[in-house]
């Protein structure tokens, strides 16, 4: 069964840090990963989908890696603003690549 | 890209009556579409699987009779939670991804609906 782990659970980082999520993985048979982010009371946000056949994708001032044989990604937010601000969940497909296996999320609070 | 409209975003509701979710892929067309719950301070959890054309494949532990899906076109899944009582009381999403290309695509999730049973 896959289960998917991420750390820190919370974090809160003055404006303008660099700052790394993780998420872990047990089963690297995945074809892709994805991060989202959500605000407090909405939906999920679509951030970056990584393939496994990549190591790295990028968008904007955010940067996903994909490590699938130690199972492993990072999220990556450069300079980092109060708006960054929300909960941050990883997820993988399962049960034959028709279901997301959730994180646990990360909350992250980037303070003036 | 991909964009799912979910309707209505809150609903409050007397005890006892049902209550009808919408969740429409708007620019693609999804024969699966999923639907999940959210507890306040934990992730999603995974309710049922809509099929377009068949029935709802559910997760352990969901009611059938309690949430009633319908998956009657390629981009609209509704869930009706019947019969509600306040424990049903949850923020309620759901998702799809293209029809082909979920592995280049991904999933896109609706923006939610709050439901309070009174």
């Amino acid at each position: 069964k896959q289960e998917v782990t991420q750390i820190p659970a919370a974090l809160s980082v003055p404006e303008g840090e660099n700052l790394v999520l993780n998420c872990s993985f047990t089963d690297s048979a995945i074809y892709n990963l994805q991060w989202f982010r959500q605000d407090p009371g909405k939906g999920l946000t679509s951030l970056l989908l990584i393939q496994s056949s990549q190591r790295e994708q990028t968008s904007g001032r955010l940067n996903a890696s994909l490590d699938k044989s130690s199972g492993r990604s990072t999220l990556y937010i450069a300079a980092s603003q109060p708006g960054d601000s929300a909960t941050y969940l990883c997820a993988v497909p399962t049960g034959g690549g028709n279901k997301l296996t959730f994180g646990t999320g990360t909350q992250l609070k980037v303070e003036l | 890209g991909a964009v799912v409209s979910q309707h209505p975003s809150w609903v409050i509701c007397k005890s006892g009556t049902s209550v009808k979710i919408e969740c429409r892929s708007l620019d693609f067309q999804a024969t699966t579409m999923f639907w999940y719950r959210q507890f306040p301070k934990q992730s999603l959890m995974l309710m049922a699987t809509s099929n377009e054309g068949s029935k709802a494949t559910y997760e352990q532990g969901v009611e059938k009779d309690k949430f009633l899906i319908n998956h009657a076109s390629l981009t609209l899944s509704t869930l009706t939670v019947t019969s509600a009582h306040p424990e049903d009381s949850s923020f309620y999403i759901c998702s799809a991804t293209p029809l082909r290309d979920r592995v280049n695509y991904g999933y896109t999730f609706g923006s939610g609906t709050r439901l309070t049973v009174v």
